[in-house]
């Protein structure tokens, strides 16, 4: 069993619209989690981190983490084409390096 | 401030050719990482540096060595490189508990 799930994708939503990625991990002692964004041929960006519990709103982006379930989501409201990318989902436990899932690609359209 | 800076940005080996990535940060992070990123694949940890002086093996270790030569700098060796070691390498830095930042990344190819 990998340690961090992604779906591969790809997602494709409409331009307007709410993208739901979704992340499920196997380490429970996992304490931070984090959602990167990598365009094609790029590095990846943080978009957002959250460490406790229920949900966490950035502008457009909201992050939700449920540790009873070794789940933590990101929801995208309002979907544009410049989103479109492939969203990595990363966790750690306390100093130790991330370990990423594979991600999912998301493809909004115009 | 340029963050986390990664030379070469390409680069093509012969198979047994020796080279080194060389990765600096201005931030003042204590921990330095390396990562390797095949096609279709999230990024796989190689080695990590918590700290000036320490470097521990990650997930895939095997045919690379590294040096944390100072708190900047962290670099990575292939001593003999070979075609499966073909991917997209990227360092990253975080101080504390703070997230990751990375470089724009080495792509190598070897041949």
């Amino acid at each position: 069993q990998k340690e961090v799930e992604q779906n591969s994708g790809p997602l494709s939503v409409p331009e307007g619209a709410i993208a739901s990625l979704n992340c499920t991990y196997s380490d429970r002692g996992s304490q931070s989690f984090f959602w990167y964004r990598q365009y094609s041929g790029k590095s990846p960006e943080l978009i957002m981190f959250i460490y406790s519990n229920g949900d966490k709103e950035d502008g457009r982006f909201t992050a939700q983490l449920n540790k009873a379930s070794q789940y933590v989501s990101l929801l995208i409201r309002d979907s544009q084409p410049s989103d479109s990318a492939t969203y990595l989902c990363a966790v750690t436990a306390g100093r130790r390096a991330l370990t990423f899932g594979s991600g999912t690609r998301l493809q909004v359209q115009p | 401030n340029a963050g986390v800076t990664q030379t070469p940005k390409f680069q093509v080996l012969k198979t047994g050719q020796s080279m080194t990535l060389q990765c600096a940060q201005d931030m003042n992070h204590n921990s330095m990482y390396w990562y390797r990123q095949d096609p279709g694949m999230g990024l796989r940890l190689i080695y990590y540096s918590a700290s000036e002086g320490t470097t521990d093996k990650g997930e895939v270790p095997n045919g690379y060595n590294v040096s944390r030569l100072n708190k900047r700098e962290f670099s990575l060796r292939l001593e003999s490189a070979a075609p499966s070691q073909t991917s997209v390498y990227f360092c990253a830095s975080s101080g504390g508990n703070q997230p990751q930042h990375f470089g724009d990344g080495t792509r190598l190819s070897i041949l």
